[in-house]
């Protein structure tokens, strides 16, 4: 298994909280990619990184904002959480250089109430 | 506008027989195509995968089929077991992307003894 963790692995909050969740990966790997997983939508890409302090926006970023200031830790921040925000986030890595395939982490619940 | 559909939100086969699961895309620059598979309260696995240059990739029970005039794949499990039944995601990439997955809804197998 890849080495990745995330923390917490549940949370709940309340409407209007800074929330930041945590990814932690022990592989060295380039690339780190944060995605939300709701019913009837699959995994959408929230925002990733492609080394320390480069990141870039995925397909729903609205409402969040990324971090890396470490090879290992990637970090999300819901600045002011909102219900629409309540799912589960995952963590994925990839080593880049031609490989396709992502890792991903255990996943975090978050609700915001 | 999600690039990867699968319309078939679940499947119930019988143990023994074969799970059929497809996928449509409509991103023409996607030249990777993956499948994961992915357990309640877990984070997604990668299952296998298939470059555009190839219309078949077979590891062990599982091959996945590509058919780049219809953008279409398909997933075959063969034979199902219950260990399969699980929710299984068709992801596609490009190789100008970050390497980074555009994700269908999902397609939830249950496999009946």
């Amino acid at each position: 298994d890849a080495g990745i963790t995330q923390s917490p692995r549940h949370k709940v909050t309340e409407t209007g909280t800074p929330v930041t969740l945590r990814c932690h990966q022990t592989e060295n790997h380039r690339y780190m990619y944060w995605y939300r997983q709701d019913p009837g939508h699959g995994l959408r890409l929230i925002h990733y990184s492609y080394g320390v302090k480069d990141t870039d926006k995925g397909e729903v970023s609205d409402g969040y904002s990324v971090s890396r200031s470490k090879t290992e830790d990637f970090l999300l921040t819901l600045e002011s959480a909102t219900s629409s925000q309540t799912s589960v986030y995952f963590c994925a890595i990839t080593p880049g250089r031609q490989s396709y395939e992502q890792y991903f982490g255990p996943g975090t619940r978050l609700t915001v109430t | 506008d999600q690039q990867v559909k699968q319309n078939s939100p679940s499947l119930s086969v019988q143990e023994g027989r074969i799970s059929i699961l497809n996928c449509d895309y409509t991103n023409s620059m996607f030249d990777y195509f993956l499948w994961y598979k992915k357990y309640p309260a877990e984070g997604p696995t990668f299952l296998i995968s298939i470059s555009s240059i190839k219309d078949k990739n077979e590891d062990g029970r599982f091959t996945v089929f590509l058919n780049k005039s219809a953008k279409h794949l398909s997933l075959h499990i063969v034979p199902s077991q219950p260990g399969d039944s699980a929710v299984y995601f068709c992801a596609a990439s490009s190789s100008s992307s970050d390497y980074k997955l555009s994700f269908g809804a999902g397609t939830t197998v249950t496999v009946r003894a």
